[in-house]
């Protein structure tokens, strides 16, 4: 089974804090994937990466930043954090190919 | 543009059938992708079409035909637990990041 994981499930922070939101997943994945998720607009994306220190501007990259030094991990970083950063935030991995894109369960984060 | 469409909400009753339809504009395509999600958690896959025709996977069944840049999910013997949002999703070219719709969310009503 795949596994992708999250660091929170839920997370409070205040304006202008730095925010680090980490994923991992075990199946060896080429691709990772950072999306924010609010009502009405449905998800969408922000940064993806193909490989290690790699990284792609998605659709919403302003205020944001991604690192991703080991395969396995890919962080997203809210440089300074606004309250229009509150969101649900997936992150999901998928092998190269046509293979489909595996969910983390979500971090819900509010930001004060 | 890349662009999909699928209906806002939709409410069917508990045992009956429901089809809920996506329209694609995107500037490739790569396969076709059905998600369910339930409120606060995370999407889970349900269905890939990159030929078209009928795709059946027991309950579930996805539709695609590409020369009108459609598909369509049929949920058959709905079910209580099937009270969620369905995502359609393109991806336009292979290992590209797949684009979503906003969702359909499913009411299932006794």
């Amino acid at each position: 089974d795949v596994k992708v994981t999250q660091s929170s499930r839920y997370l409070v922070k205040r304006t202008g804090e730095k925010v680090f939101l980490e994923c991992v997943q075990d199946m060896d994945h080429e691709n990772m994937f950072w999306y924010r998720q609010d009502p009405g607009l449905g998800l969408r994306l922000i940064y993806f990466s193909y490989d290690v220190k790699m990284k792609e501007k998605g659709d919403i990259p302003e205020g944001y930043s991604v690192s991703r030094e080991k395969k396995e991990r890919f962080s997203l970083i809210l440089e300074s954090a606004s309250t229009n950063q509150t969101s649900m935030y997936l992150c999901a991995s998928s092998p190269g190919g046509p293979e489909t894109q595996y969910f983390g369960p979500g971090t819900r984060l509010l930001v004060l | 543009g890349q662009n999909i469409d699928q209906p806002t909400e939709m409410t069917a009753t508990e045992g009956a059938i429901v089809q809920i339809n996506c329209t694609y504009q995107t500037s490739g395509f790569n396969g076709l992708f059905w998600y369910q999600q339930h409120a606060g958690e995370a999407p889970t896959f349900l269905s890939y079409n990159v030929l078209d025709g009928l795709e059946e996977k027991g309950r579930f069944s996805s539709f695609l035909s590409r020369s009108k840049g459609y598909s369509y999910l049929l949920l058959k013997e709905l079910q209580m637990k099937d009270s969620a949002s369905y995502l359609c999703a393109v991806r336009d070219a292979q290992g590209t990041p797949l684009v979503f719709g906003k969702g359909t969310r499913l009411s299932v009503i006794a």
